[in-house]
């Protein structure tokens, strides 16, 4: 029951790639989240989902595309990867209550 | 836009000592909530306050929110080496009202526990 799951653990990608992330919940949960962690910055967030095909901007969007045609995924895309965007990204799901995060991507752009 | 505020940044104490950490907001929240992230992880639920005033307790840990519900605070009490970790707090993102389950996290105190 591994409830959600992220997908890879580690990715090393060259700048100017795109490169996606992938996040899986098997509750069924409606909001769906993804978190970007930098030291100093804490958890920002980069988009949200209400719901399957209902998807908002966060605090920190740019340079990120996601998607959700389904419930249970909501994967990230880097469009062109740029190394402001090494980072680990944390994507979370939650029925309005606490946040249930995954284990996490880091993501180093060489 | 809203601004959630934790202090310190960092703590470093000698094992058995205790330990506070602080968050502020910078609008009335309509809960707190607190995580914890060991080291290489991903940050856990600890707890949520809704109250105003409200204190819960876990077992050496102690949460609390302020009356005006703009402030909270976790205090540990005789700390140990598996109290190590970030403990963040965070608070519903309001957008026309509605938070769409959206949380502010603050910047996170991390903690660390010589023995």
């Amino acid at each position: 029951d591994a409830g959600i799951t992220q997908s890879p653990r580690y990715k090393i990608t060259e700048t100017g790639r795109q490169v996606t992330l992938m996040c899986h919940q098997t509750w069924s949960h409606s909001y769906m989240f993804w978190y970007r962690q930098d030291l100093g910055h804490g958890l920002r967030l980069i988009y949200y989902s209400a719901a399957a095909d209902i998807t908002d901007k966060g605090e920190v969007p740019d340079g990120y595309v996601v998607s959700r045609s389904k419930t249970e995924n909501f994967p990230l895309t880097l469009e062109s990867a740029t190394r402001s965007q090494t980072s680990v990204y944390f994507c979370a799901s939650s029925e309005g209550g606490p946040l249930t995060f995954g284990s996490g991507t880091r993501l180093t752009v060489v | 836009g809203q601004q959630v505020m934790q202090i310190p940044q960092y703590q470093h104490v000698q094992e058995g000592e205790d330990f506070t950490t602080y968050c502020n907001s910078s609008t009335t929240l309509s809960n707190i909530q607190w995580y914890k992230q060991r080291p290489g992880g991903h940050p856990v639920f600890l707890i949520q306050l809704v109250k105003s005033g409200e204190v819960k307790k876990q077992k050496r840990l102690t949460f609390q929110f302020g009356e005006a519900k703009k402030n909270s605070s976790l205090h540990i009490t005789a700390t140990q080496t598996t109290d190590v970790g970030t403990y963040f707090c965070a608070g519903p993102s309001s957008a026309g009202g509605t938070s769409y389950g959206k949380l502010t996290f603050g910047q996170g105190t991390i903690l660390t526990v010589h023995p």
